[in-house]
This record gives C-alpha cells, sequence and structure tokens, in this order.
C-alpha cells in the first residue's frame, strides 16, 4: 500500500517568488492536512481538506492557501515568498477526521533565498 | 502560543535504560494525545496514543502516562535501543477536531 507522497522533496525558490507543493494521500483517505515545520517551532498546523473543501484552518497569513481535487490530492501554494517561509512542509492524510490516524509523507524542504 | 510544550529539547539515555520524555499542555479541551517519532529526512509516524479517558497505555515497549489534573503526559521507552534515537514529538486534538497541536519535538541519543 503506497504511502503519502510528497512532491518535490526540495525546492529552492527567490524571495517573492511563488510556489506549489503537491500531496498524494494514501488510496481511500479523503482527508489531507497540512503542516510546517520549522526549528524551533515544532509542527505547525496550516489546513486541513475533506472532499474538496478547506474544513479548518491554522494561523497563518491568506499567502498560504490549499486545495483539493476530487481524487483527495492536494496541492498547497504559498505567494510571495519569505525568507521564513524557508521550512519543511508536512502533509498528513487520514480516512476521516479526529482522532489521530494520520500518516505523514516525507515533507518539501523548502529553501527561500 | 504553544499550546503543546516539550520543554526538554535533547534527552541522552545509556541502551539498555529507560527513556522518559515529557510533555505539557494548557487546553483543558483536548481529549486526545498521541506520539510521534521522527528520523531526518522523513515525515513523523505514528508511536502510541491515548485517550483522555484512559491514564495508561502500553504497546511492547513504549507506555504513554496521562496526567489530566496536571495537564501532563510522558512517554516511557523500555528498554532504550540505538534504533529509538530520533526526535519525539508529542501531539493533541480536541474532540472532532481535524488537526493536530503539535509540541516542538525533544531529540533521544540512545547511546550503545
Amino acid at each position: 500500500k503506497a504511502g503519502v507522497t510528497q512532491t518535490p522533496r526540495y525546492l529552492i525558490k527567490t524571495r517573492g517568488q511563488q510556489v506549489t507543493l503537491s500531496c498524494s494521500p494514501i488510496s481511500g483517505h479523503r482527508s489531507v492536512s497540512w503542516y510546517q515545520q520549522t526549528p524551533g517551532q515544532g509542527l505547525q498546523f496550516l489546513f486541513e481538506y475533506f472532499s474538496e473543501t478547506q474544513r479548518n484552518k491554522g494561523n497563518f497569513p491568506g499567502r498560504f492557501s490549499g486545495r483539493q481535487f476530487s481524487n483527495s490530492r492536494s496541492e498547497m501554494n504559498v505567494s510571495t515568498l519569505e525568507l521564513g517561509d524557508s521550512a519543511l512542509y508536512l502533509c498528513a492524510s487520514s480516512p476521516d477526521s479526529g482522532g489521530g490516524g494520520y500518516t505523514f509523507g516525507s515533507g518539501t524542504r523548502l529553501t527561500v533565498v | 502560543d504553544q499550546q503543546v510544550k516539550q520543554n526538554s529539547p535533547s534527552l541522552s539515555v545509556q541502551e539498555g535504560r529507560i527513556s522518559i520524555l515529557n510533555c505539557d499542555y494548557t487546553n483543558s479541551m483536548f481529549d486526545y494525545f498521541l506520539w510521534y517519532k521522527k528520523y531526518p529526512a522523513e515525515g513523523p509516524t505514528f508511536l502510541i496514543s491515548i485517550s483522555s479517558i484512559k491514564d495508561k497505555n502500553e504497546d511492547g515497549r513504549f507506555t504513554v502516562f496521562l496526567n489530566k489534573s496536571a495537564k501532563h503526559l510522558s512517554l516511557h521507552i523500555v528498554p532504550s535501543q540505538p534504533g529509538d534515537s530520533a526526535v519525539y514529538f508529542c501531539a493533541a486534538t480536541t474532540p472532532g477536531a481535524n488537526n493536530l497541536f503539535f509540541g516542538t519535538g525533544t531529540r533521544l541519543t540512545v547511546i550503545p
């Protein structure tokens, strides 16, 4: 059974650019969540999608957005990149909401220069 | 506002001894707690969880203890093995929620 797949694994972007990250959940999982991991901050929740609808959003600026497609694949977009956006972005999928049960991908390491 | 806190950034333990990782939380609405283990260049992997209606859950070498009155939980690993060396994250969620609140992690090093 394939796990959660995130692409690309590594990305270098210039300040001011935008970036799109992709996440393919485990087959049958309908919930996809995104997290940002930075040193000293742990994992911070970005947003969660279920059946193409955003159900929950963390405390991030509007430059961070996402969407989910009918096949449950999800993308997140960051516009007008800032140096502080450099982080590991993790995607997690689960069959449904609540109670844990989240499986994480290996993440996309974004470096903004 | 960090609702889940892991105050020890790192911990070193001799192989075969007990590792105790601690986690504190501030939100009394949290009803489910999880521990994740993370190796470099990989995503976190689920280790063990506990519901707020319990005070202990055990799975092999791993035991999680929950003290609701103190808003504190701990993960015990006995005996510790070199392969346990990783970053451990404590996480919590509220009823019906669809996101996790994570601590900042504790790096465990098990010395052979």
